[in-house]
């Protein structure tokens, strides 16, 4: 069975500070993708980020980035220089050969 | 271009009741899944249908159940709900189709059902 857990519920900064939202994973398959979407006010699920159980390069996309590491099974990522837009909650989520599994999510409040 | 658009938004039922909700898939994508999303929860997988067959299904009852049209958009219906259905539904759509598809999902903004 696959399982993510996202530790932090939720998480308070002020704007600029950098901040990281943690995620770990099981799965006994060895082929799998890794996922972040941020889910605003409004509902929508959005994608941010895919990432293959084979490539464990970090990943840099303006103020985002993401840490891959297989040995921890960990998929951590972290938002520099944190911003008012960046609230909402976020969601790890696993597909290896069976359907994706998300996390409980992480709020993450960003006050001015 | 239009995402994927989900109707209605906001909808509440009583116990008992029958639900449908419905899913246009972005233009092109043949595959559309459905979510169920508890409030404080990741959202769980209901099912998915590609080309108009079921291609997967979760660890749901039997009265949860779906189908896909010609045009690709989608029902979910909901016999005999209970007060544990309240939830945001979401539907996502993508261009392949399988569970073990790992291809981007696109989701709407969802329908939320309160059942009273």
């Amino acid at each position: 069975a696959q399982k993510v857990t996202q530790a932090q519920t939720e998480i308070s900064v002020v704007e600029k500070e950098d901040v990281t939202l943690d995620c770990v994973y099981e799965t006994r398959d060895t082929t799998y993708y890794l996922f972040w979407y941020k889910q605003p006010p409004s509902g929508e699920l959005v994608f941010l980020i895919r990432r293959n159980s084979f490539d464990e390069q970090n990943e840099i996309s303006g103020r985002y980035s993401w840490n891959f590491q297989k040995s921890t099974s960990s998929f951590n990522f972290t938002i520099t220089a944190s911003q008012v837009v960046d609230s909402a909650v976020y969601f790890c989520a696993l597909r290896g050969y069976s359907t994706l599994t998300f996390g409980k999510g992480t709020m993450l409040l960003v006050s001015p | 271009d239009a995402g994927v658009t989900q109707s209605p938004t906001h909808l509440i039922k009583t116990r008992g009741q029958h639900v449908t909700l419905r899913c246009s898939p972005i233009s092109g994508h043949k595959s559309v899944s459905w979510y169920q999303q508890v409030l404080g929860q990741g959202p769980q997988f209901i099912f998915q249908y590609y080309e108009k067959e079921e291609r997967g299904r979760g660890n749901f009852p039997d009265r949860f159940s779906a189908r896909q049209f010609p045009n690709y958009s989608s029902e979910l219906n909901v016999n005999a709900l209970l007060l544990g259905d309240s939830a945001l539904y979401l539907c996502a759509s993508s261009l392949a189709g399988g569970p073990t598809n790992t291809g981007e999902l696109f989701f709407g903004e969802g329908s939320r059902l309160t059942v009273l």
